[in-house]
């Protein structure tokens, strides 16, 4: 069964950086993209970031741009997201998925002095 | 305002059935068989309910059913149970990003 746990998310100031993963197993891991998918407090879901089953192509919503990369380790079948820059607006807990499949209870991240 | 649409609310008594419906474009939607539903309470993380349209991960109950048409998915959730109670979030694949709703309030009454 897919299995998909994120870890990495805590308490950071405002500019403070945090790296984000996501150990997946259950499915062949290459051979689908995957999202970082995030919900602030009373929110709801908002895309965040994407790759490619290759690594090769990779998507970012407007709201991190610049301030995040999404990577994916293929031999160890992990997906990260490392985050720069952050701001008190990217509080939120952070779920990756399995193309549009959210399957774990997220980590959460809480940006705040 | 959300890339899918979905109803604010929908409502029915103890084993009727309701349907949610989702509606976006060809280039989501209808362009992808990744359509999740997602179902959360208050507090808690999203519960994947449908994945790919319409298979059911382990563990949800066959009385939540999946489907596609055009540019429109929907959830049908059949005899109706005070349990599932909850609102329900649809998502599509966009081609490199994910699109959501807006999220549907399911009233058992």
């Amino acid at each position: 069964e897919v299995q998909l746990l994120e870890s990495g998310g805590g308490m950071v100031q405002p500019g403070g950086s945090l790296r984000l993963s996501c150990a997946a197993s259950g499915f062949i891991f290459n051979t689908y993209a995957m999202n970082w998918v995030r919900q602030a407090p009373g929110k709801g879901l908002e895309w965040v970031s994407g790759i490619s089953g290759s690594g090769y192509n990779t998507y970012y919503s407007d709201s991190v741009k610049g301030r995040c990369t999404i990577s994916r380790d293929n031999s160890k079948n992990t997906l990260h997201l490392q985050m720069i820059s952050l701001r008190a607006e990217d509080t939120a807990v952070y779920y990756c998925a399995k193309v549009s499949e959210i399957r774990g209870q997220g980590t959460l991240v809480t940006v705040s002095s | 305002q959300s890339a899918l649409t979905q109803p604010r609310s929908v409502s029915g008594s103890p084993g009727q059935s309701v349907t949610i419906s989702c509606t976006g474009t060809s280039s989501d939607i209808g362009g992808y068989n990744y359509v999740s539903w997602y179902q959360q309470h208050p507090g808690r993380a999203p519960k994947l309910m449908i994945s790919d349209v319409t298979k059911r991960p382990s563990g949800v109950p066959d009385r939540f059913s999946g489907s596609k048409s055009g540019n429109t998915a929907s959830l049908t959730i059949s005899g109706l149970q005070a349990e599932d109670e909850a609102d329900y979030c649809c998502c599509s694949y966009a081609g490199g990003s994910l699109v959501f709703g807006g999220g549907t309030k399911v009233t058992v009454l």
